[in-house]
């Protein structure tokens, strides 16, 4: 199956900006989606398609995909924001449906 | 209120079985096709299985592929992953979560899944 590449972790400062990448050939066919997920918790969906936020996500999240890269940014973090991040994507090699990132650790400082 | 509760989990040894049920609530199940992922601890999210709306399109992960089947009943709102000839690497927290598949050629094709459960621990040890 293909493999969709994040790295492991980053910080941030309290109020600014934070975007985290994720790379692979399947994004140069599908979308990427982006989970948010807390210790002991469900991963959430906070970003999905092009640029779109369910509802309840705040908007400060925000999607852009360029070639073979997916991007989450996050504007203003705040504390709560603190979390495991997943991008997804349909996997263009056929082998697999669904391909997960290998996650990323948000830390707010 | 759009809910997935998932149950069956537990220990279980090595070449064992194990049936996880989820249960949905809240949406018109039978429209949705379903998916199975898992997070072994300490590891990021690895997708395990997909099954259609109707139930005649199913995938599963290589690593699963010929042990576990995915099944579902719509009449009783359920998605079933009957898991056989259980490994410790199977050892994991398994979530069942909702599918979005849409789109077209001009507004692009859009790939998600929406709506997770909290998810059932499954422990594979002698």
């Amino acid at each position: 199956s293909s493999e969709l590449t994040q790295d492991p972790a980053v910080s941030v400062a309290l109020g600014q900006t934070v975007r985290i990448t994720c790379q692979g050939d399947s994004l140069r066919s599908y979308y990427a989606s982006w989970y948010q997920q807390k210790p002991g918790q469900a991963p959430v969906l906070v970003i999905y398609g092009k640029n779109n936020r369910p509802s309840g996500i705040p908007d400060r999240f925000s999607g852009s995909s360029s070639g073979n890269t997916a991007s989450l940014t996050i504007t203003g973090a705040q504390a709560e924001d603190e979390a495991d991040y997943y991008c997804n994507s349909r996997d263009s090699s056929g082998n697999h449906l669904y391909v997960f990132g290998t996650g990323t650790k948000v830390t707010v400082l | 209120e759009v809910q997935l509760v998932e149950s069956g989990g537990g220990l279980v040894q090595p070449g064992g079985s194990l049936r996880l049920s989820c249960a949905a609530s809240g949406f018109t199940f039978s429209s949705y096709e379903m998916n199975w992922v898992r997070q072994a601890p300490g590891k990021g999210l690895e997708w395990v299985s997909y099954i259609s709306s109707s139930g005649s399109t199913i995938y599963y992960a290589d690593s699963v592929k010929g042990r576990f089947t995915i099944s579902r009943d719509n009449a009783k709102n359920s998605l079933y992953l009957q898991m056989n000839s259980l490994r410790a690497e199977d050892t994991a927290v398994y979530y069942c979560a909702r599918d979005q598949s849409w789109g077209d050629i001009l507004t692009g094709y859009y790939y998600y899944m929406d709506v997770w459960g909290k998810g059932t621990t499954v422990t594979v040890s002698s």
